[in-house]
């Protein structure tokens, strides 16, 4: 399968700073990328939707100020929580589909475990 | 709206044993289906998927799954459990018309020896 590299895996950060977290498709185009959100032992949430070249499509509830989005690549979206905040201390798991064969899945990164402290 | 149900919260089973963990989903056509395993603090890793024709698909790692659009599932098998199969499962579904993957609430599985 492809791979998708999420980075970093793990990050501590103090309340109110930003943080970015990258999501590279290294052997496709990632034409389509997805931002989940899990917390202890509960699934994933969906966060939002980016197409590359294209404004994210965020889903009720989650905050697109506070949730920064960019894909502005075919191999790169990154996420950026601004002024963190120990409430957003998650594992967050970005996720990519590219197209042709590519398209029939979405391929998922390492996931990144934020603390803010 | 599309959703998943996965009945079973934690499932214990001892090395050797089979498995089957239970999927249901809520969709007005045929979606596609997924099974993925997350290992903990990992990411997930696709075990196998359901996007048309034979209805019992096989897997990675000795997995499959059989869709019964009747029952509207996609339960997943495995006929001997081994130790390292130890993780959280998570079935998937996406609409044909969708690029969004809706997950259930996953199962916990322990193996014992």
């Amino acid at each position: 399968g492809a791979v998708v590299s999420q980075h970093p895996s793990w990050v501590i950060c103090k309340s109110g700073t930003s943080v970015k977290i990258e999501c590279r498709s290294l052997d496709f185009q990632a034409t389509t990328m997805f931002w989940y959100r899990q917390f202890p032992k509960q699934s994933l949430m969906l966060m939002a939707t980016s197409n590359e070249g294209s404004k994210a499509t965020y889903e009720q509830g989650v905050e697109k100020d506070k949730f920064l989005i960019n894909h502005a690549s075919l191999t790169l979206s990154t996420l950026t929580v601004t002024s963190a905040h120990p409430e957003d201390s998650s594992f967050y798991i970005c996720s990519a589909r590219g197209t042709g064969v590519w398209n029939t899945e979405a391929f998922f990164g390492q996931g990144t475990r934020l603390t803010v402290v | 709206a599309q959703s998943v149900t996965q009945p079973d919260i934690h499932i214990t089973v001892s090395e050797g044993a089979s498995l089957e963990l239970r999927c249901n989903y809520s969709y007005g056509a045929t979606p596609y289906l997924f099974w993925y395993v997350q290992s903990p603090g990992q990411g997930l890793q696709l075990l196998l998927k359901y996007l048309s024709g034979d209805t019992l698909v096989q897997g990675i790692k000795g997995f499959e799954a059989e869709f019964k659009r009747s029952q509207s599932s996609f339960n997943l098998r495995k006929p001997s459990v081994h130790w390292s199969d130890a993780a959280e499962y998570f079935c998937a579904v996406v609409g044909h018309n969708t690029d969004k993957l809706i997950f259930g609430t996953g199962t916990r599985l322990q193996v014992f020896p």
